[in-house]
């Protein structure tokens, strides 16, 4: 079956570090898909990213990273120069496909991350 | 996002009634789902639709089942509530490059 591990289970750091959320996946699938999502204080869920199995390029946008390595089977996600306004819950999750074409998403327990000034 | 809405917001409800929460979309997605979110286990499907009519079991169907009769709606009801089933449900569908969109939440507390 499939598993998302999200050892950390909260983070806090000084404004301006870098922090890094770590996710591992397991998987007997050879095409999914991964994910990160941001919960904020407010509670709705934000996509942030989507990543292919296939694609193991590093993606940056704006002062965040993803560093997917298939080998350690790992999708690891980077903040730079935090900001107060990143704190919130990210979850990291995996794909589960079915015969009917649904991507249901397995979560990781999330991680809170508490970004202080 | 606009274009998924869940109602109610909040709700307090006895053990033992049944509840119906509803998701309402507005994009004509295929496909829609419903988590659940509690401390410590993240977000668990409950129950899933590939269609109007179809629909599947997640992971923590029981004490649930869901209607889907139009596509824009997808219903989840607690046959016979238990506190147990206090949680945040969230409906979402699939948009798929760009993932899942999730509605605003239902809290539901059962007392």
């Amino acid at each position: 079956a499939q598993k998302v591990t999200q050892a950390q289970t909260e983070i806090s750091v000084v404004e301006k570090e870098d922090v890094t959320l770590d996710c591992v996946y397991e998987t007997r699938d050879t095409t999914y898909y991964l994910f990160w999502y941001k919960q904020p204080p407010s509670g709705e869920l934000v996509f942030l990213i989507r990543r292919n199995s296939f694609d193991e390029q590093n993606e940056i946008s704006g002062r965040y990273s993803w560093n997917f390595q298939k080998s350690t089977s790992s999708f690891n996600f980077t903040i730079t120069a935090s900001q107060v306004v990143d704190s919130a819950v990210y979850f990291c999750a995996l794909s589960e496909a079915d015969i009917q074409g649904a991507q249901k998403l397995v979560f990781g327990q999330g991680t809170r991350l508490t970004i202080n000034p | 996002d606009a274009g998924i809405t869940q109602s109610p917001r909040h709700k307090v409800t006895e053990t033992g009634t049944p509840v119906t929460l509803r998701c309402h979309q507005t994009e004509n997605h295929r496909y829609m789902y419903w988590y659940r979110q509690d401390p410590g286990h993240g977000l668990r499907l409950i129950h899933y639709s590939y269609g109007v009519k179809d629909t599947d079991k997640g992971e923590v169907s029981d004490g649930y089942s869901v209607s889907r009769s139009k596509t824009e709606d997808f219903l989840l009801t607690l046959e016979s509530a238990t506190s147990s089933q206090t949680s945040v449900y969230f409906c979402a569908t699939d948009r798929g490059f760009y993932g899942y969109t999730f509605g605003s939440g239902t809290r539901l507390t059962v007392v």
